[in-house]
């Protein structure tokens, strides 16, 4: 699976939206882009993935960029309950492990 | 309500004790795992099994030991071995046949040695 790169944290205010970068530039054609978060003391929760075209849900959006070497996660009306470690990681379609590699995240601070 | 438990959400042992973490799930998936993570770090793989009655070991297997006999079931075992046992326990599950790779966390469960 190929490695990531996000910076360790950020700020945003609320109800501002918050942008989350991730790069992957060595994303290989048929590896996806995952967005997982995870509140304090939680499990991880699962937010949005894609493989090429932008997508969008009820938590959040994902901007791939053309080449597909960096993407964006955007919460588009941050709120306090936002504030969560946000982890982003790329992994081809099915294959016999199918677990995921978190690395350390971005650490996004919700500003009231 | 689907989901998945784990239990307890704190747990308190000796050192050179082994200790039995419980992962349940009514989400009928086949595949579940096992992830630690440490302060300020991210999840590492402990274990993973596709499907009852087999299990792979994942990154950081040494000192740990699982079972799957049933498909609701996963408990973990830290065995006296494992050095560093005090983290925060992580179990997820995946729909076996499911194209996409979203995984399922429990709450997880905060082990601590003493």
């Amino acid at each position: 699976d190929a490695k990531t790169t996000q910076p360790t944290s950020m700020d945003c205010a609320e109800g501002r939206a918050a942008n989350l970068p991730c790069n992957h530039s060595t994303i290989s054609g048929n590896e996806y882009v995952y967005w997982y978060r995870q509140i304090h003391s939680q499990g991880p929760q699962y937010i949005i993935h894609g493989l090429k075209n932008n997508e969008t849900n009820e938590m959040a959006s994902l901007i791939i960029t053309e080449d597909r070497k960096s993407s964006t996660l955007i919460l588009p009306h941050a709120t306090l309950r936002d504030t969560a470690v946000y982890y982003c990681i790329v992994r081809g379609s099915y294959t016999g492990r199918r677990a995921l590699t978190f690395g350390s995240g971005t650490r996004l601070q919700v500003q009231p | 309500d689907g989901g998945i438990t784990q239990s307890p959400k704190y747990l308190f042992r000796k050192e050179g004790q082994n200790v039995t973490l419980s992962c349940e799930q009514n989400l009928n998936h086949d595949a579940m795992y096992w992830y630690r993570q440490d302060p300020g770090q991210g999840l590492r793989l402990i274990y993973y099994s596709q499907i009852v009655n087999d299990f792979q070991k994942g990154d950081i297997a040494e000192g740990y030991s699982v079972s799957r006999e049933k498909k609701e079931s996963f408990p973990l075992t830290v065995t006296s071995a494992q050095k560093n046992p005090t983290a925060f326990y992580l179990c997820a599950s995946t729909p076996r046949d499911r194209a996409s790779d979203e995984q399922f966390f429990g709450p997880g469960t905060r082990l601590t040695v003493l």
